[in-house]
């Protein structure tokens, strides 16, 4: 099993509609948690971070964990066709190593 | 600011041929770097991690090997590539803080093609 479990979708939205992305993790040691997005051929980008349960609001973007369930979101308001891109949870232990999900291709259409 | 470069941007390789792909840090000092392959579709898989000038830990036993001849300088390498090497490469770095992570930040990436 792995450790961070991630949907690869790919998930097809329409313009202005709300984009939700999940991951589930096992290890109740991970402490940090972070939305990277990843645009065609190009380097992950860090979208989110934050470390707490609860939600964390970012223009658009609201990260939010549950440690009690080990689920993580991002949600993606008002939804773009610039936000076209694959999505990457990644977690991390209080060591450093980070965990990613496999990605979810999120596609937006006009 | 910090910048991370990457190069080159895209190779293509014999089966058997020797590799070198090189990163390079900008705007930090003594930082963490790291080397992640990511294979179409799949996340991301770390393959090597450095805390320091010659400090390097592997994750994934394979052909290749990494290391760092400066501060801001990781190298990935390999004496002869196969097949399975193929791949998105990608070089990151990360800030050291005391007794927890902190974010990494990706560069451009390698794509690597072997033939």
């Amino acid at each position: 099993q792995k450790e961070v479990e991630q949907d690869p979708g790919p998930l097809s939205v329409p313009e202005g509609a709300i984009v939700s992305l999940n991951c589930t993790y096992s290890n109740s040691a991970f402490q940090y948690f972070m939305w990277y997005r990843q645009y065609s051929r190009k380097g992950p980008e860090l979208l989110m971070y934050t470390y707490s349960s609860g939600n964390k609001e970012d223009g658009r973007f609201t990260a939010q964990v549950d440690k009690s369930s080990k689920y993580i979101s991002l949600f993606i308001r008002d939804s773009q066709p610039s936000d076209s891109a694959t999505y990457l949870c990644a977690i991390s232990d209080s060591w450093g190593k980070l965990q990613f999900g496999a990605g979810t291709q999120v596609v937006v259409t006009p | 600011s910090q910048t991370i470069h990457q190069w080159p941007a895209t190779l293509v390789q014999p089966v058997g041929s020797p590799l070198s792909l090189e990163c390079t840090v900008e705007g930090t000092s003594n930082p963490n770097l790291y080397w992640y392959r990511q294979a179409a579709g799949r996340g991301l898989q770390l393959l090597f991690y450095s805390v320091g000038i010659g400090q390097i830990s592997s994750e994934v036993p394979q052909n290749l090997s990494a290391s760092r001849p400066q501060d801001r300088q990781f190298i990935l390498s390999s004496k002869k590539l196969l097949l399975s090497d193929s791949g998105f490469y990608l070089c990151a770095w990360s800030q050291k803080s005391s007794g927890r992570t902190d974010t990494q930040y990706f560069g451009p990436g390698t794509r690597l093609t072997v033939l």
